[in-house]
């Protein structure tokens, strides 16, 4: 299984909502990442876990959340979203950081 | 200053047209070029690592090359499904880099 996935696919919430991204690899990857990207712009790093221990934070805003359960899964929580939030929201993964990274098809996120 | 730059920022090619797509970087101590290929609404595909100066890496009709300055992606006679937006990241400590991306449009 060499792929990152991404649920949901598309998401629309409202600014008071609270809703989650999950993002899986199966590729025994030890460094996952959330990264944000707006329209014809590259991808912006959110948060870095590397060995399931957050090791990056780009100053990103307290109502996004993320989260680590185990080696596989990465979380990303939102609440009380702006709709400057709306964007393609990417999860990737690498062996370690200092590896290639390999990125799932996204969440199209629109927050109303 | 950015530390990628990526040229030109839009390209359109006739299908069978070859070209190369250049990225520039300023960190001092690379220890990895990626090239990544996105499609619209989707998410990067990696294509490319590159470590050191002189080397090289190939891919169908794809070319990467690497400098002490900068890398280039050479297509050879593209087709109209390699029509996307490249874009080069690189790594000096983490996280990586990206560059701003080069959209590539093969005309048919």
């Amino acid at each position: 299984d060499t792929e990152v996935t991404q649920t949901p696919k598309h998401l629309v919430m409202g600014m008071t909502n609270k809703k989650s991204l999950k993002c899986e690899q199966h590729m025994g990857h030890r460094a996952m990442y959330w990264y944000k990207q707006k329209a014809k712009k590259p991808p912006e790093l959110m948060f870095v876990y590397s060995y399931e221990k957050l090791s990056i934070n780009e100053s990103v805003p307290s109502r996004f959340s993320p989260e680590c359960p185990n080696s596989s899964l990465l979380n990303l929580h939102l609440h009380a979203l702006q709709p400057e939030d709306s964007a393609l929201y990417l999860c990737a993964s690498s062996q370690d950081p200092r590896n290639e990274q390999f990125f799932g098809p996204g969440t199209r996120l629109t927050v109303l | 200053e950015d530390q990628v730059t990526q040229s030109p920022e839009a390209l359109r090619l006739q299908e069978g047209e070859s070209s190369s797509l250049n990225c520039s970087y300023t960190v001092s101590g690379l220890r990895g070029l990626f090239w990544y290929r996105q499609d619209p609404g989707k998410g990067p595909e990696f294509l490319f690592t590159l470590y050191s100066a002189g080397e090289e890496k190939e891919k169908e009709r794809l070319k990467a090359t690497l400098t002490k300055k900068e890398s280039f992606l050479h297509i050879t006679a593209p087709k109209p499904e390699d029509s996307a937006t490249y874009l080069c990241a690189v790594q000096e400590n983490t996280p990586l880099v990206f560059g701003k991306g080069t959209r590539l449009s093969v005309i048919a």
